[in-house]
């Protein structure tokens, strides 16, 4: 079975520039989860997307960070414009849909890794 | 302010000794997991505690959630090399109605020939 997929691995920008990274999700997942993981910190939750629909984006920055998943298969984390805070790794993760309160299993992609210089 | 709050953030130690980390916080968690980190991937979960009091052993991997489920522990008995790298804990807050973790800073883990 393949793993999530994101492109891509590595990239460098300028402060001020636009990025945006790609996310394929594990087939049949319904649920997808975009974090941020700043150097020596575990990861945060941007996002959790439920099929097509936001389950919730409470700590995504929304003045600069958008996301969004057409047709509840492939997604996209966009950053404009970014800033120098931004350089970390950005991980997708996928599940399954289970009922609360079972805690579902979360499937993570190797990550991209952003640095803002 | 770290909801969940991993100790030590460093450990390095030889091949073959033991040691613990710690996952510790003042709320209650319906759930906590634990995911191990190598440089360059994702994390890959190793297990998932949800009743407090429980024990589960994988390998030489011992995982316990604490009986008022605020806190865990990983233990690894007879490191080897290849435990090398960045263990993290991971819970779900209780009453969370879906999924969502919150992970702690994470430990990183340095077992040396």
């Amino acid at each position: 079975e393949a793993g999530v997929a994101q492109s891509p691995r590595y990239k460098i920008i300028e402060k001020r520039q636009s990025v945006a990274f790609w996310c394929n999700p594990i087939s049949g997942h319904a649920t997808l989860y975009w974090y941020q993981q700043i150097l020596g910190q575990g990861p945060k939750l941007l996002i959790q997307f439920q099929n097509n629909g936001v389950v919730d984006d409470s700590q995504l920055p929304k003045d600069r960070f958008s996301a969004e998943r057409l047709k509840g298969v492939d997604s996209t984390l966009k950053i404009q414009p970014a800033k120098l805070e931004d350089s970390a790794v950005y991980l997708c993760a996928s599940s399954l849909q289970v009922p609360w309160p079972y805690q579902e299993t979360q499937y993570f992609g190797p990550g991209t890794r952003l640095l803002v210089l | 302010t770290q909801l969940l709050e991993q100790s030590p953030q460093f450990l390095s130690i030889q091949e073959g000794e033991n040691l613990t980390v710690y996952c510790n916080s003042s709320s209650v968690f319906s759930s906590l997991q634990w995911y191990r980190q190598e440089p360059g991937e994702g994390p890959v979960l190793l297990v998932t505690v949800v009743t407090g009091g429980e024990v589960k052993k994988l390998k030489r991997l011992t995982f316990q959630f604490g009986d008022a489920r605020k806190d865990s522990s990983l233990h690894i008995t007879a490191a080897q090399p290849g435990d090398t790298g960045l263990y993290l804990c991971a819970g779900v807050l209780g009453g969370t109605s879906y999924g969502k973790l919150t992970f702690g800073q994470g430990t990183i883990l340095t077992v040396h020939p």
